[in-house]
């Protein structure tokens, strides 16, 4: 069966400080990969996806960027946090037309 | 550019009564809608997939409608428990081969014992 794993859960990081969540995904090949955030009190936001390994499309400008070095594996980075990068960021894939999640991480900037 | 839109955002009801979500997008060249749960904290869990050129799924208490050329769906629960309680969320996948969903921003679901 397929799993997707996000880590780290939860983090908490000072404002100008880099950043680096993984995902990874078990029990399938060339898998789409998205990243969301989702902030409080508003709606999923995609922010990343991609369609194989180094191929990397972004939705919305912003202080963040994507990697994806290997075929289940996509990084969501940062070189400097802002405070409005806080949120709950959640990584999916595909299969069968449907988007299945990974447990999240909760990024929180002070 | 797609929009959708979930109404109500937020909607308590006591044990055991039936309830509609209702989800509503601008563009109907959609490929798919599906429904999602969210508990607080946690990831989403896919509940229901709808392809464009279905009327309707059904899964246990849960059933799922779609009116493509009018750009709405509902999410019909039946006989409501306290473990339903969570945030629904709809989305639609545009026609693209990236399979990228535009969410709406959920209905908070509080069923009350």
């Amino acid at each position: 069966s397929q799993t997707i794993h996000q880590w780290p859960a939860t983090l908490v990081q000072p404002v100008g400080s880099p950043l680096s969540l993984e995902c990874t995904v078990e029990g399938t090949s060339n898998p789409n990969l998205y990243w969301y955030r989702q902030a409080a009190g508003r709606g999923l936001q995609l922010l990343f996806y991609s369609v194989g390994i180094g191929q990397i499309s972004s939705e919305v400008p912003q202080n963040l960027s994507a990697s994806r070095p290997q075929d289940r594996q996509f990084i969501l980075s940062s070189k400097k946090l802002l405070l409005s990068d806080s949120g709950f960021y959640l990584c999916a894939w595909t299969r069968g037309g449907s988007q299945y999640f990974g447990p999240g991480t909760r990024l929180t900037v002070l | 550019k797609q929009e959708v839109t979930q109404i109500p955002a937020a909607l308590s009801v006591p044990e055991g009564e039936n309830l509609v979500l209702n989800c509503s997008f601008t563009d109907s060249a959609i490929y798919n809608l599906q429904w999602f749960r969210q508990d607080p904290g946690k990831g989403l869990t896919s509940l229901l997939l709808i392809q464009s050129s279905q009327r309707e799924q059904t899964s246990g208490r849960l059933n799922a409608s779609l009116d493509k050329s009018s750009g709405r769906s509902t999410l019909y629960i039946a006989a409501s428990q306290p473990g339903d309680s969570a945030t629904y969320l709809c989305a639609v996948r545009d026609g693209g081969a990236t399979n990228k969903l535009i969410f709406g921003t959920g209905t908070l679901l509080a069923v009350q014992p």
